[in-house]
């Protein structure tokens, strides 16, 4: 069946560091990709997708690239910011109407 | 446009005691979701509704039942409550594209 791996968290970093958070997964078919952002006492808001291999999703100065090759979907932004402190999750969608999500990566950013 | 509304926002019941989680959404979509959120294990699908009057089963779809009211209610029951259940709910819907738009979640402490 349908899987997400993500690494696991807490991701620390400071202010203005670069971050990524490594995506993989297995589906069959060709699935649609996502990543999730929950804050603290919130429920998910998409904050990006890609729909097909070699797209790039990006939003907010995230980026992610959809790698059917490596199967991966790794998020990225090049500086960030206290308030990106949240969770995030990967997840993909493969044609059944429901999602597939990883276990979440925590990312803390400090001043 | 409220998006994805639930109720309550916290709740506590003591073993054996039922109660529903109710859901609504102003979107006009098709399909809704039922979640469950636990520490280190992501996301869980209890329950979705690909459309008004269908319902099927998730990945832990054990000790609950669920009811598509209408196009814009999905409601989630616990006949008789477990502290395995206590768990932050979350709601979800879904237009006839990929992205899922969640509800802001209902913490439930089973005692």
């Amino acid at each position: 069946g349908d899987s997400v791996t993500q690494m696991e968290g807490p991701v620390t970093l400071s202010e203005e560091a670069f971050l990524t958070i490594n995506c993989t997964y297995t589906a069959t078919g060709y699935p649609s990709l996502f990543w999730y952002v929950q804050y603290p006492g919130e429920g998910l808001q998409l904050l990006l997708k890609a729909t097909k291999a070699d797209d790039k999703g990006s939003n907010k100065g995230f980026e992610a690239t959809y790698r059917k090759e490596t199967t991966s979907f790794h998020l990225e932004k090049g500086s960030v910011q206290v308030s990106d402190s949240a969770v995030y999750f990967c997840a993909l969608s493969s044609g059944y109407s429901t999602l597939t999500f990883g276990k979440g990566t925590m990312l803390l950013v400090s001043p | 446009n409220a998006g994805v509304t639930q109720t309550p926002k916290f709740q506590v019941l003591k073993t054996g005691q039922s109660m529903t989680l109710q859901c609504a959404q102003d979107m006009n979509h098709n399909s809704m979701y039922w979640y469950r959120q636990d520490p280190g294990m992501g996301l869980r699908l209890i329950y979705y509704s690909a459309s008004e009057g269908t319902t099927d089963k998730g990945e832990v779809p054990n000790g609950y039942n669920v009811s598509r009211l209408n196009k814009r209610e999905f409601s989630l029951r616990l006949e008789s409550a477990a502290p395995s259940q206590t768990s932050v709910y979350f709601c979800a819907s879904r237009p006839t594209a990929d992205t899922q738009y969640f509800g802001p979640g209902t913490r439930l402490t089973v005692l």
